[in-house]
């Protein structure tokens, strides 16, 4: 099993449309999670952390469920400028190799 | 601010050539660094990881090597690339607790013939 899972996708959905990605983690000491966008052939960018109680930045809501081991970003009226590939990234303390970064979840918002 | 420089952005290579990509970071000092590799379809994986000048830690044994001979300062190279060399390789500077937050630089795209 891998340490962070996420559906490749690709999600299609036209602009105002609500979508929600999930990502599962192995890990059950994970302590720190994020979500990253990457656009094509580009660097990754932080998106936002996710934090215990959840936490919403604009149309972006993310959400923590420790219990099940899983966090999820919903992105509520999507714009064209959404298409990207969403990483799903979690942070275990302890030796170096401390982020472990998910496969993306390809996204692209049609007119 | 804080600013991270990577370079080449693009290379063309040949199998057993040898490599050399650098990475720079401005507006911080004693930053934690490190050296990723995103294939095609595939998450980023950490090559290497450092703390401080002349400290590396290796994940996975590979083909490449890291040095850091100045605080600001990462470098990634191989002696003879391989055709499996080929990939995305980001550098990244990490900051908040934990060093968990990472800036990525624009990345430099090999591509090994």
């Amino acid at each position: 099993r891998k340490e962070v899972e996420q559906d490749p996708g690709p999600f299609n959905v036209p602009e105002g449309a609500t979508v929600a990605f999930n990502c599962t983690y192995s890990n059950s000491a994970s302590q720190s999670f994020f979500w990253y966008r990457q656009d094509c052939r580009k660097e990754p960018k932080l998106l936002m952390s996710v934090y215990s109680s959840g936490n919403e930045d604009g149309r972006f809501t993310a959400q923590l469920n420790r219990a099940s081991q899983y966090i999820s970003l919903l992105i509520r009226d999507s714009k064209l400028s959404d298409s990207a590939t969403y990483l799903c990234v979690v942070y275990s303390f302890g030796g170096y190799n401390k982020l472990i970064f998910g496969a993306g979840t390809r996204l692209a918002v049609h007119p | 601010s804080q600013t991270i420089h990577q370079w080449p952005a693009t290379l063309v290579q040949p199998v057993g050539s040898p490599l050399s990509l650098e990475c720079t970071v401005e507006g911080t000092s004693n930053p934690n660094l490190y050296w990723y590799r995103q294939a095609a379809g595939r998450g980023l994986q950490l090559l290497f990881y450092s703390v401080g000048i002349g400290q590396i830690s290796s994940e996975v044994p590979q083909n490449l090597s890291a040095s850091r001979p100045q605080d600001r300062q990462f470098i990634l190279s191989s002696k003879k690339l391989l055709l499996s060399d080929s990939g995305f390789y980001l550098c990244a500077w990490g900051e908040g607790a934990g060093a968990n937050v990472l800036t990525f630089g624009a990345g430099s795209r090999l591509t090994v013939l």
